[in-house]
Formats: structure tokens, C-alpha cells, sequence
């Protein structure tokens, strides 16, 4: 089946630098990625959408220039949290899709981020 | 908007039967999943429904209404393992951009006891 490849699974850095997080689609092109943070004991927010080749759209409340989104091909798509803060440490994750939507979504392992 | 509202809690003895419930208000609706989800994992599909009417998969099973803005998930024969937070999510079809976005209900904790 579908598989999608993130990493890190966990990250630790300091206050003030910035973390790239990598989901690849292993054999399947993914056309659209979600990206999501989940805070302990809460669900996923969505965060942005990307499709590949264009401009990330974000959600209401979510810095665009702090969250940066590529999606330079249909089996890469990153997301960089720049300048991090202790507020930022989270669980992300990734959700790829295709043209083809009722294959559903294949979701990332996710990465745990934490900022000291 | 969106607005996906599910209990946040439930328990269950470990053999019945537990039913999970979810609402949801959308303005593009374009089917409805559910997956579950362990502490610190990624979610896991379970089902998944745009028509009317109870989807069947093993011991979970899938219920949805869409003139109502209902779903529910049914767990038969519950197992100690099926102890998990159990997203309900919801298809919403954007008008502009040409995507559908995946919004998550707030999910339930549901905890199995023997």
C-alpha cells in the first residue's frame, strides 16, 4: 500500500533556530500534502495545504514566513519551522494524497519536535 | 467553517460494544473517516463514508447521515488493544484551489477495561 516516509521522528533544538521536517510518498505521487500539529491530548489542526508546484495555502492563524512549506515534486514536500520557540514544540505530521482522492490519505510516522 | 464535535471520553468493558458518535457541520461535505489513533503515532484508517447508510469492516463498522450531520463508529467485541483516541474527520471541498481538505474532530479517548 501507499506509504509516506517522515523525518525526523524526534528533534530537539534550541530556542531561536529553525528544524526542517521531510515527508517523501515512497510510491505514489503525492499531488497534495497536509500538514498538521497535534498539542498533547488534542486532535490534528490543519495547518496548511500544498500541492505540488504552487504556493502553500495556510490556515487562519498560522504564520506563513514561520511555517515554511516546498512541495517541489509530486514524492517530496517539507516543512521548515523557522526561528523556533518552546511554544512551537509539538507533534507534526504529515498527509499526502493524490488526483485520485478515494485512495484516501496517507498520513506520515509524524515527528515529535521539541525546543529547549 | 467547519465544526466537528465528538465526546471526548468514553469507556467500555473489554467484549461489548461501544458506539461512537459524531457531528459535524461543513459546507462542502465530501465524506467522512474515521481513524485511530495510539499516543504519539500516526492516525490509522478504519473507514470511510459518503453515502448514506452502515459501512461493515470486522468488528468496526461506520454509520453516516448526511441530512443529519451524523456518523457513528461501532466496536464490537471490544479488545484491551483497542484502547486509542478515535478521530472523526471530515472531507471538505474547497471551492478555490482545486483540493479537499481533511478536518479532524477532536477525537475520543476511549479506554477498555477487562
Amino acid at each position: 500500500g501507499a506509504v509516506v516516509s517522515q523525518h525526523p521522528s524526534r528533534v530537539i533544538c534550541k530556542s531561536g533556530t529553525s528544524v526542517k521536517i521531510e515527508c517523501r510518498s515512497l510510491d505514489f505521487q503525492a499531488t497534495t500534502m497536509f500538514w498538521y500539529r497535534q498539542f498533547p491530548k488534542q486532535s490534528l489542526m490543519l495547518m496548511a495545504t500544498s500541492n505540488e508546484g504552487s504556493k502553500a495555502t495556510y490556515e487562519q492563524g498560522v504564520e506563513k514566513d514561520k511555517f515554511l512549506i516546498n512541495h517541489a515534486s509530486l514524492t517530496l514536500s517539507t516543512l521548515t519551522v523557522t526561528s523556533a520557540h518552546p511554544e512551537d514544540s509539538s507533534f507534526y505530521i504529515c498527509s499526502a494524497t493524490t488526483l485520485i482522492e478515494a485512495y484516501g490519505y496517507t498520513f506520515g510516522s509524524g515527528t515529535r519536535l521539541t525546543v529547549v | 467553517g467547519q465544526n466537528i464535535d465528538q465526546p471526548t471520553e468514553m469507556t467500555a468493558t473489554e467484549g461489548a460494544i461501544v458506539q461512537i458518535n459524531c457531528t459535524y457541520q461543513t459546507s462542502g461535505f465530501n465524506g467522512l473517516f474515521w481513524y485511530q489513533q495510539h499516543a504519539g503515532e500516526a492516525p490509522t484508517f478504519l473507514s470511510y463514508n459518503v453515502l448514506d447508510g452502515l459501512e461493515e469492516k470486522g468488528r468496526f463498522s461506520s454509520f453516516l447521515s448526511r441530512s443529519k450531520g451524523y456518523s457513528y463508529l461501532l466496536l464490537k467485541e471490544l479488545q484491551m488493544k483497542d484502547s486509542a483516541s478515535y478521530l472523526c474527520a471530515v472531507r471538505d471541498r474547497q471551492n478555490s484551489g482545486g483540493y479537499n481538505k481533511l478536518i479532524f474532530g477532536a477525537g475520543t479517548r476511549l479506554a477498555v477495561h477487562p
